[in-house]
């Protein structure tokens, strides 16, 4: 089906695990983004990526690894997963830079 | 200080009265957003718009660029609009990178 899916959709793991949450999108998007969303202050940006292979912080990077092999995919990559970093994830894109943006379903990720 | 703050934080109805959502911010935007975000997580965008209003069924957005002002308004209200509404500012600076307000939880009874 076409659209922008994510996995998993839940996940719990450990302090210091490495968790890799996917985002797929099959509009040949260029523009694609990793959100997360936590009580008290919405929605922050935590990388985007303009292309294939151009990827750039957002307001807050610190913790994630992304990259962008393909237009389609758009993976974030918590390298040593700490409890700060529960929280629901979103995945979106955009035809462009400025227009509308689409959004995954959210991936909540528990980190005990 | 958060640039964007919605008001109010949390609105109840009854099904079919009029709501108003506001957002107000206070940067230089290039255009303003507003999504919709349902029990279960999904987000939605609902609308973008950088001047005037614009209108999509029941939905009505307006933005006011010089009071630096929007507003979301659903007229005849219905329990499936029960939903977070989101407010975010495009400020042109860095392609993608919107700054969000907080939400207003809106609960429409039958």
């Amino acid at each position: 089906d076409a659209g922008i899916t994510q996995s998993p959709r839940y996940k719990i793991t450990e302090t210091g695990r490495q968790v890799t949450l996917m985002c797929h999108q099959t509009w040949s998007h260029s523009y694609m983004f990793w959100y997360r969303q936590d009580l008290g202050h919405g929605l922050r940006l935590i990388y985007y990526s303009a292309a294939a292979d151009i990827t750039d912080k957002g307001e807050v990077p610190d913790g994630y690894v992304v990259s962008r092999s393909k237009t389609e995919n758009f993976p974030l990559t918590l390298e040593s997963a700490t409890r700060s970093q529960t929280s629901v994830y979103f995945c979106a894109s955009s035809g462009s830079g400025a227009g509308e943006l689409f959004f995954g379903e959210g991936s909540r990720l528990t980190v005990l | 200080k958060n640039e964007v703050e919605q008001s109010p934080q949390n609105l109840t109805a009854q099904e079919g009265e009029f709501i108003t959502i506001n957002c107000s911010y206070s940067v230089g935007i290039s255009a303003l957003h507003w999504l919709q975000q349902h029990p279960g997580g999904g987000i939605v965008s609902l609308f973008m718009l950088s001047s005037g209003k614009k209108k999509h069924g029941r939905l009505i957005a307006t933005i006011n660029i010089q009071e630096k002002h929007s507003s979301l308004h659903i007229t005849a209200s219905h329990p499936r609009d029960s939903a977070v509404y989101i407010c975010a500012l495009d400020r042109g600076s860095t392609l993608g990178r919107l700054y969000f307000g907080r939400g207003t939880q809106l609960t429409v009874w039958p």
